[in-house]
Formats: C-alpha cells, structure tokens, sequence
C-alpha cells in the first residue's frame, strides 16, 4: 500500500500569513492527489483534485502543486475560516490512501 | 442539491453485525461511483470501500476484507454497507461520498461504537 506523509502534523499561523503543508507519497503517483479540508464535527470538502486543479466555489487563496512523490499545498493569505484539518488523500493505487492530517490554528 | 444521508450506526458488541445506509438525492445516483471512508475518533481518515456504478466491480481496504460488503440499490438511490464481524478498531464515524477518484460531496457520516 501506499504510505502518504504529510508534515507538519499541526502549525499555528496568523491571519494573512502564508501556509505550506506538504504531502509526500511512498511511490511516484503521478498527480494522482486530492486536498480534503475537514472542520471540527463535519465532512471533509474536496478543495484540490489531480494535485493542482481547484474544486469548483473554492476561493483561490487556495492552491496545489507537485508530482511525483512530492506535493504542496497552500493558502496564500490565511482566513479565520480556514481553522480545519487538511488531508492529503492519492488515488494512483489502491487503497486509496490518506495522509494522518495537518491541523491548522490561529496564532 | 447534492444530499447524502448515513443511518445504521449504533452500538454493536465485539463479533456483532450491523448494515449502514446511505440515501443520496439531487443527483442520478446510478451514474456515479460510491465510496465509505471512516474516521475513528480523534483520528484522521480511512478509505474503506467502494462500488461501480451497477455494481459489478467492488474494492476493499485489506483490514475490513472478507468482513464488510458494499452494496447499492440504483432503483432506491441507496448505498450500503454490511459490517459483519466487528471489533473494537472498527469504531469509527462512517461517511458514504460520491465518486471514485475525487469524492466530490460527503454525508454527514454516522457513528458505529463496536464494544461490549
């Protein structure tokens, strides 16, 4: 199976402030990626598919990148609403894989 | 409106059975592929199944093979999913969501407490 290991596993940030997380996959998956944003007590929404293609009614503050093994996910300018959970989750092999979640706080 | 509504979860002993629902709305069901993830508490998410569009193909995460099968009815818009054999790491919220690749809406996912 494919292990994916996402980093950091929690960062607290300020509003406005530029956020990376980065997502890396235990074999090339070509761009075979989804980022899942997930609020406390709620299902996760599909933000990112195909490693860089933005979900419909996603604000562009909102971005993906990479192939490979090696991706990155980023908010260009961090909103109190963005307070979630944000997984990474490929769809090269099955099982379709997650990553263990980076939680993201207001600083 | 795409919906998605779980119902079946609930308390269930160690080696009990128990049968999840899914009834999906504002969409033609029998176009899409189906998929349950779960979620144990504090935890983060789990691919745990899903289904083609008439049902004939059928794929499962090792740890719940040969014990859960996903199932859908295209005439009642409803997926399932059969739980036999349960143990305490099976606790977990479930969600059905659309699709195979990019799960693209989510139900609000129902609980299942495996103990005695």
């Amino acid at each position: 199976d494919i292990q994916m290991t996402q980093s950091p596993s929690s960062l607290s940030a300020s509003v406005g402030d530029r956020v990376t997380i980065t997502c890396q996959a235990s074999q090339d998956i070509n761009n075979y990626l989804n980022w899942y944003q997930q609020k406390p007590g709620k299902a996760p929404k599909l933000l990112i598919y195909d490693a860089s293609n933005l979900e419909t009614g996603v604000p562009s503050r909102f971005s993906g990148s990479g192939s490979g093994t090696d991706f990155t996910f980023t908010i260009s300018s961090l909103q109190p609403e963005d307070i979630a959970t944000y997984y990474c989750q490929q769809y090269d092999n099955l099982p379709y894989s997650f990553g263990q979640g980076t939680k993201l706080e207001i600083k | 409106e795409v919906q998605l509504v779980e119902s079946g979860g609930g308390l269930v002993q160690p080696g009990g059975s128990l049968r999840l629902s899914c009834a999906a709305s504002g969409f033609i069901f029998s176009t899409y592929w189906m998929t349950w993830v779960r979620q144990a508490p504090g935890k983060g998410l789990e691919w745990v199944a899903n289904i083609k569009q008439d049902g004939s193909e059928k794929y499962y995460v090792d740890s719940v093979k040969g014990r859960f099968t996903i199932s859908r009815d295209n005439a009642k818009n409803s997926l399932y999913l059969l739980m036999n054999s349960l143990r305490a790491e099976d606790t977990a919220v479930y969600y059905c969501a659309r699709g195979r690749l990019n799960t693209d809406y989510w139900g609000q996912g129902t609980l299942v407490t495996v103990s005695s």
